[in-house]
């Protein structure tokens, strides 16, 4: 069984500058969420993608980005990156809609915004 | 807004004691409430849920609907126990997202 895994593992940008991270779900799940954490917090929840759609958000702005593709993998696109961006994102994938609290999480991308 | 407090960023304690990681959280429903476990160098990854009521390496967790807490107990702790636990909450039903607590780092010493 192949877990969730993420690229790239750390990068690092410049203000207004777009960044896409990837995820690939492990085998059998079809539900990718992302997190923001940040340094010294818990993951924040950014959205879920199911089976291509967006299957709700948190309280991020517009210029946060995703897409889902028909093998479950998924990207997240951030545009006009900020310095309060730095942080790190986690994807989690699942299996099914409704979330019953058990996911599986990759390693995450280090993103640093100068 | 729904929200989860752990208030203790880090808890110290010597192998053989007990272990109490608060979480508190805020929600007039119906909770669905889960401990993760991020050991060192590891990913996160789920530890126990409220709804199954089960031991997971010697931890468990009551919910205490009268006080809005989960808090994750272990009556003898051992150095491998040592890593970063968080409290999460799924109110999210359809949307199914978890809110997270920002953490406490556990350290058991020798």
């Amino acid at each position: 069984e192949t877990g969730v895994t993420q690229s790239p593992t750390h990068l690092i940008k410049t203000r207004g500058q777009q960044v896409t991270l990837r995820c690939s779900s492990q085998s059998g799940h079809n539900t990718v969420s992302w997190y923001q954490q940040a340094l010294g917090q818990g993951p924040q929840f950014i959205f879920q993608y199911y089976r291509e759609e967006e299957n709700g958000r948190g309280n991020f702005p517009p210029r946060f980005s995703g897409l889902q593709f028909p093998n479950y993998s998924s990207e997240l696109n951030v545009n006009a990156l900020e310095l309060d961006d730095s942080a790190l994102y986690l994807c989690a994938s699942s299996q099914g809609q409704t979330n019953t609290g058990e996911l599986f999480f990759g390693e995450g991308s280090r993103l640093t915004v100068l | 807004a729904q929200r989860v407090t752990q208030p203790e960023k880090l808890l110290s304690v010597f192998k053989g004691a007990p272990v109490e990681l608060k979480c508190n959280y805020s929600y007039s429903g119906s909770p669905e409430l889960f401990w993760y476990v991020q050991y060192s160098r590891q990913r996160l990854q789920l530890l126990l849920r409220h709804i199954s009521r089960e031991s997971i390496k010697g931890f468990t967790a009551d919910l205490n609907k009268g006080e809005t807490s989960f808090h994750l107990k272990k009556p003898f702790a051992q150095e491998e126990d040592s890593a970063m636990y968080y409290c999460a909450h799924n109110y999210g039903g359809s949307q199914g997202n978890l809110i997270f607590g920002k953490g406490t780092k556990l350290s058991v010493k020798p």
